[in-house]
């Protein structure tokens, strides 16, 4: 398999200008988490989604910051507008077996690593 | 104060020698602890995990859990030049959809 998909790799923009990140999770993973990573803050949980339902979003910063998962294939991540703030490292990751009394072991992609001017 | 609290180093060591990292954590709801090591520009990825309290080794690598003192250890024996890394403790609730990171270690090993 080939792991997690991110794209992109990196992106550079300015303030004021919407930022969508894809993610395409291991097949046949049922649930799905965005993370932020910043050198003040860590990684911290943005949002997951449990077969294809988002779960909980109570991570996600402010309303400038939305995300869907359409489908089991695919999700998003979307910033409109940006801020120089949000710069940081964007991480997908996937899972199966998560249950009331099971261990569901996060795949993480090699995350977007976004700047904001 | 953190649900999770890691210290974030660096941490440098020279070839061969033990190394020992720690987290404290808040929420005694926890119930799964894990160690995800992570690479420069790359994605966490998951070393080792222990449910609830005690010990459990994989190769050089042994965690430990006091769930009576909301405290994990790794520990690394004879560590190499390849373990450096940055090694982020996390844990779950019993569900395990919600993992809570720590801010991660960044380790050296010096040949």
């Amino acid at each position: 398999d080939a792991g997690v998909i991110q794209s992109p790799r990196h992106e550079v923009t300015e303030m004021g200008q919407e930022v969508t990140l894809r993610c395409k999770p291991i097949s046949g993973h049922n649930s799905l988490f965005w993370y932020r990573q910043t050198m003040m803050r860590g990684l911290e949980l943005l949002i997951y989604f449990n077969n294809n339902v988002p779960i909980d979003d109570s991570g996600m910063p402010e309303d400038r910051f939305s995300a869907k998962m359409p489908n089991a294939s695919f999700s998003t991540l979307k910033i409109q507008p940006s801020e120089p703030r949000d710069s940081a490292v964007y991480f997908c990751a996937s899972s199966s077996g998560q249950g009331a009394s099971m261990f569901g072991e996060l795949f993480f992609g090699e995350g977007s690593r976004l700047t904001v001017l | 104060q953190k649900e999770v609290e890691q210290d974030p180093g660096p941490l440098s060591v020279p070839e061969g020698a033990i190394v020992s990292l720690n987290c404290t954590y808040s929420n005694s709801a926890f119930q799964y602890f894990m160690w995800y090591r992570q690479y420069s520009r790359k994605g966490p990825e998951l070393l080792m995990y222990t449910y609830s309290s005690g010990n459990k080794e994989d190769g050089r690598f042994t965690a430990q859990v006091d769930k009576s003192s909301k405290y994990i250890s790794l520990f690394i024996r004879d560590s190499q030049p390849s373990d450096s890394a940055t090694y982020l403790c996390a844990m779950s609730n019993t569900g395990g959809f919600k993992t809570i990171f720590g801010a991660g270690t960044r380790l050296f090993v010096k040949a």
